[in-house]
């Protein structure tokens, strides 16, 4: 499965705009880009999926870069409830795929009030 | 719907002991999941069933078994617990489509062990 990089941490204040990174360079044609996050002592809940044109959808937007070689979740207005662990993961369209996530250690996302 | 639920929230075990942690989903998934998280670190793949009546090894299965029993419930056994099983332990389902890369997996709340 293709890898994918992301920063450790990030900083954000509430209200205001967060865009968090994520590499994915080896991304082949086939592969969907997912966002999950995990908040404090819950279990992982799905953000939001694409495979090539940018997304919308009542939790956040994911901007695709037109090579597909990395992609950024954007939460328009963060709050306090936003502060979390989030996990870019590829997922294989079908075909060889056992349907589970393959999660890197995500980014820990703060916010400031 | 409930969702995911997995019992119990929380167990303390000792060197030796067995335990089966119980996950059970009211989507009518096909596919369920058992993952374990260490501090700091991402979730990590145990054993998985596409389907009822089917069971394979994920990344780390070492020291633990599963069971299908229907549709609905999936549960992962410690036969012998040790030490190093000490983690958190998530259960998850999907539905296992032809375009599966599309569909949302849907987690428990986890179970949370300490192994003495």
């Amino acid at each position: 499965d293709a890898k994918t990089t992301q920063p450790n941490s990030m900083e954000s204040n509430e209200e205001e705009p967060v865009h968090l990174p994520c590499n994915h360079s080896t991304i082949s044609g086939t592969d969907y880009i997912h966002w999950y996050r995990q908040l404090p002592s819950q279990g992982p809940e799905y953000v939001i999926h694409g495979l090539t044109s940018n997304v919308n959808n009542r939790m956040a937007s994911l901007a695709i870069a037109e090579d597909r070689k990395s992609s950024t979740l954007i939460l328009h207005r963060a709050t306090l409830r936003d502060a979390a662990v989030y996990y870019c993961i590829l997922r294989l369209t079908y075909g060889g795929s056992q349907g589970n996530l393959i999660f890197g250690k995500g980014t820990k996302l703060s916010v400031k009030p | 719907n409930a969702g995911v639920t997995q019992t119990p929230k929380f167990q303390v075990l000792k060197t030796g002991q067995s335990m089966t942690l119980q996950c059970a989903q009211d989507m009518n998934h096909n596919s369920m999941y058992w993952y374990r998280q260490d501090p700091g670190m991402g979730l990590r793949l145990i054993y998985y069933s596409a389907s009822e009546g089917t069971t394979d090894k994920g990344e780390v299965p070492n020291g633990y078994n599963v069971s299908r029993l229907n549709k609905r419930e999936f549960s992962l056994r410690l036969e012998s617990a040790a030490p190093s099983q000490t983690s958190v332990y998530f259960c998850a389902s999907i539905i296992m489509t032809g375009t599966s890369g599309l569909n949302e997996q849907f987690f428990g709340p986890g179970t949370r062990l300490t192994v003495l």
